[in-house]
């Protein structure tokens, strides 16, 4: 199956730090990438989608200003927590589908556990 | 309504018994239907894909979709405590937007 990872894996930061999330396709050509948030024991929640080359489409409810999409090639988006607080400690997940292989469905990363003290 | 339910479980089972995970939904318009598996503190993975009705199978697991009921399945034949994960269910009419299911928390005891 296609591979996606993320880093960092887990991240602590101060509050009111931007934190910058990466997500990469390693072996297939991500057209659109995908950023989930989880909380505990609960499902998957969509923030947004963002295909290469476009601004991201964000979820009602979700803050555009608070957390930036990138997707400036077809294997890597970057999704930036700016100005962190506590609320936004979470696992943050992304996926992706494309071409070479990653077509078929979503492919989830290993996910971001984000601390924020 | 929900667009799709999904038993939170916890389900608890012997080592070797067959797991039944169940999902059902309301939009009769999905045609793609995944079952994940997650792992605690990991990222979900894809265990099964299934394009419109029928059934798939895959070593130990099988996954049905039955669109006239909208109700899909994934067995699990002989299970193994390596088993023992969250599952999710996850659907949608394309790829850009999946819909999942609370996830049903499978514990299988050796």
């Amino acid at each position: 199956g296609a591979v996606v990872s993320q880093h960092p894996s887990r991240v602590i930061c101060k509050s009111g730090t931007s934190v910058k999330i990466e997500c990469r396709s390693l072996d297939f050509q991500a057209t659109t990438m995908f950023w989930y948030r989880q909380f505990p024991k609960q499902s998957l929640m969509l923030m947004a989608t963002s295909n290469e080359g476009s601004k991201a489409t964000y979820e009602q409810g979700v803050e555009k200003d608070k957390f930036l999409i990138n997707h400036a090639s077809l294997t890597l988006s970057t999704l930036t927590v700016t100005s962190a607080h506590p609320e936004d400690s979470s696992f943050y997940i992304c996926s992706a589908t494309g071409r070479g292989g990653g077509g078929e469905t979503q492919y989830f990363g290993p996910g971001t556990r984000l601390l924020v003290l | 309504q929900k667009e799709v339910e999904q038993d939170p479980g916890p389900l608890s089972v012997p080592e070797g018994a067959i797991v039944s995970l169940n999902c059902t939904y309301s939009n009769s318009a999905f045609q793609y239907f995944m079952w994940y598996r997650q792992y605690s503190r990991k990222g979900p993975e894809l265990l099964m894909y299934t394009y419109s009705s029928g059934n798939k199978e895959d070593g130990r697991f099988t996954a049905q979709v039955d669109k006239s009921s909208k109700y899909i399945s994934l067995f699990i034949r002989d299970s193994q405590p390596s088993d023992s994960a969250t599952y999710l269910c996850a659907m949608g009419s394309n790829f850009n937007k999946f819909y999942f299911g609370s996830g049903t928390k499978l514990n299988v005891k050796p």
